[in-house]
């Protein structure tokens, strides 16, 4: 069974403290890596995919790494309006996402 | 690109009654759409998995005969949440996934979600 772990559970950050979240993740055949934002009472904001061990993607303040075991997402630098549920989901040959918890992150001006 | 429109945001209804949610795809064509489940300061689960023509597919758990999928073309997939009961209050997502193209830049889109509340 797919199994996907983030931590921390909750983030507390100052504005422009840089800080990295992890998605540790079991899949038999991994077919993508899976980063969302979520605000309260919204849907999932997609972020990043990444297919193989070693690719990296960056959006603006955020970078997503990807190795054989977990994925990090560094946030550079942050500001209030990154605040949010970070969400990680792996999909496995099947093409259903397995989530993680996700980390809420809080950054205080 | 990859907008998946979902209404309506939030429903009240009574004990019950049976509730339909909407789950459309603007830009693009899905075959496949996802209904998930959240309850609060939780994650997303899977309840079932919409194949347009075809039945849905629904996890363990999942009871097919209250929770009612129907996806009669590429770019419509409903939810109906029947005799609802207060303990089926939640918030509900769907998503669906792009037939081709756009999937490795837009991942799996998301709907905003909808608030049902059962009194």
């Amino acid at each position: 069974e797919d199994q996907v772990t983030q931590s921390p559970e909750a983030l507390r950050l100052q504005e422009g403290e840089s800080s990295s979240l992890n998605c540790s993740y079991t899949v038999s055949g991994l077919r993508g890596l899976f980063w969302y934002r979520q605000d309260p009472g919204k849907g999932p904001e997609f972020l990043f995919t990444l297919y193989s061990a070693g690719e990296e993607k960056e959006k603006e303040r955020l970078k997503a790494t990807l190795t054989k075991k977990e994925s990090f997402l560094h946030i550079t630098a942050p500001k209030p309006e990154d605040s949010a549920t970070y969400l990680c989901a792996v999909q496995a040959d099947d093409y259903k996402l397995s989530f993680g918890a996700g980390t809420t992150v809080t950054v205080r001006a | 690109g990859a907008v998946v429109s979902q209404h309506p945001s939030w429903v009240i209804c009574k004990s019950g009654t049976s509730v339909k949610i909407e789950c459309r795809s603007l830009d693009f064509q899905a075959t496949t759409m996802f209904w998930y489940r959240q309850f609060p300061k939780q994650s997303l689960m899977l309840m079932a998995t919409s194949n347009e023509g075809s039945k849905a597919t629904y996890e363990q758990g999942v009871e097919k005969d209250k929770f009612l999928i129907n996806h009669a073309s590429l770019t419509l997939s409903t939810l109906t949440v029947t005799s609802a009961h207060p303990e089926d209050s939640s918030f509900y997502i769907c998503s669906a996934r792009p037939n081709s193209g756009t999937g490795g830049t837009y991942g799996y889109t998301f709907g905003s979600g909808t608030r049902l509340t059962v009194v």
